[in-house]
């Protein structure tokens, strides 16, 4: 069966880079993807990545695969206050339409 | 920009009262979800939707619950009996298959069984 992990929390200091992990047992995913929730919003779709790749760059954001290891990254350069919120990763398996989600990481940022 | 919308933003109910969530997808999305998340836990996956019938649902999608388009732009949630463990926020989604997997969130409904 398919599950998602990730740390809960996360503090940076405005202006770093933050990088938000996950990791999954399913090697049959398909896409893997990266969600943003801010507080009282709905889930924000924010990149994904075709799980034969190894990297996806949008911006300020980098997306990092491991397949080997199972082990997703999302990297945001220059992180800014408005990037305060909660980080979910979730992942489609081959063949179904479900998302399969993590526990979500809370990014707070630090002035 | 196209969203999902969801109604209402908070419902509250009695244990036992049938409740239905609404939801507007984007409007040229073929494939409607809905999810939920019980407070503290994970976004978890009830049901997806295509051409009118349901296309797969999760162990959570009991006889309790059914979905239903009504017309061409609504997508409903119904729960039937609501238990106080129903109580979470549920959200929509929907999505266009051929852009590849792309599912969009509306911002939830709270829903609270006392």
């Amino acid at each position: 069966g398919e599950d998602v992990e990730q740390s809960l929390f996360l503090s940076v200091r405005e202006g770093d880079s933050s990088v938000i992990n996950c990791t999954y047992t399913d090697s049959s995913s398909t896409y893997l993807y990266w969600y943003k929730q801010e507080p009282g919003a709905g889930l924000q779709l924010l990149t994904y990545i075709f799980s034969n790749m190894d990297m996806k760059q949008d911006q300020r954001l980098t997306v990092l695969l491991n397949k080997k290891d199972k082990h997703l990254s999302l990297r945001i350069a220059d992180t800014q206050t408005g990037d305060s919120a909660i980080y979910f990763c979730a992942e489609i398996l081959f063949g179904n339409e479900k998302l399969t989600f993590g526990t979500g990481t809370r990014l707070t940022i630090i002035p | 920009e196209p969203e999902v919308t969801q109604t209402p933003s908070h419902q509250v109910t009695q244990m036992g009262q049938e409740v239905i969530l609404r939801c507007v997808p984007i409007s040229n999305h073929l494939y409607f979800y809905w999810y939920r998340q019980i407070l503290g836990q994970k976004v978890e996956f009830l049901v997806s939707f295509y051409n009118n019938e349901i296309s797969e649902k999760s162990e959570i999608f009991d006889d309790q619950f059914s979905v239903e388009r009504p017309d061409g732009s609504n997508f409903t949630l119904k729960i039937r009996s609501t238990k106080l463990e129903d109580s979470a926020m549920y959200f929509c989604a929907s999505s266009e298959l051929t852009s590849g997997y792309e599912q969009y969130f509306g911002p939830g409904t709270r829903l609270t069984v006392t």
